[in-house]
């Protein structure tokens, strides 16, 4: 069964400095998705890409957070600095469908960040 | 806007019990709904959805829900709990069509006894 893949699974990071993850989708799969769990709570979405645009980023903290899916393939999430608040799971999801279509999405297995 | 509220941030039945999770959405359009497990340290894995065709939904691991629109609720159940069913649930809704995200509840830890 294709799988979406991330990297790293655990990252453990010093307040201030940059990190990043990076997500590859399922083959085939217009739409890709990176989300923030927090612990405890529920995924909250931080930017859509359809190809390589961005179809929503209203959640994503521009300040310190940026995202890209250059060839609209495979897509890197940034925080530069990193901050206390910002220790949570980043999960990467895409769809075969603009939006879900009714298909639902296919999760990553994420990458547990610590930020020290 | 849709937004999904999970009754109870915690729920313990017995091996074997009747497993129950509430889901209620709010969505101003029709709705597609989503049940995904989560097991610790993993993504999160699709039960089964709802995509307005029959309202009752079966999905894996013996899993069902059923979309009632005037009580605008998709509860989760399974008839007899096992020990493997233990993890966090997440209901999410999403509107039909177009470029759409998921909304997801704050989830549902469901703890099974011996």
């Amino acid at each position: 069964e294709a799988e979406v893949a991330q990297s790293p699974r655990y990252k453990i990071t010093e307040k201030s400095q940059a990190v990043a993850f990076w997500c590859d989708p399922i083959s085939g799969h217009a739409t890709l998705y990176w989300y923030r769990q927090i612990l405890g709570q529920g995924p909250e979405l931080l930017v859509q890409f359809q190809d390589e645009s961005v179809v929503d980023d209203s959640q994503l903290p521009k300040d310190r957070f940026s995202a890209e899916r250059l060839k609209g393939v495979d897509s890197t999430l940034k925080i530069q600095p990193a901050e206390l608040g910002d220790s949570a799971m980043y999960l990467c999801a895409s769809s075969r469908a603009t939006g879900t279509g009714g298909y639902g999405y296919t999760f990553g297995s994420g990458t547990r960040l610590t930020v020290v | 806007a849709q937004s999904v509220t999970q009754l109870g941030s915690h729920v313990s039945v017995s091996e074997g019990a009747l497993v129950l999770l509430r889901c209620n959405y709010s969505s101003s359009v029709p709705p597609y709904l989503f049940w995904y497990v989560q097991y610790p340290n993993q993504g999160l894995q699709l039960l089964l959805k709802y995509t307005s065709a029959a309202t009752l939904v079966k999905g894996i691991n013996g899993f069902e829900a059923e979309f009632k629109k005037s009580e605008t609720s998709f509860h989760l159940t399974k008839p007899s709990a096992h020990m493997s069913d233990a993890a966090e649930y997440f209901c999410a809704v999403s509107a039909l069509g177009g470029a759409q995200k998921l909304v997801f509840g704050q989830g549902t830890r469901l703890t099974i006894n011996p």
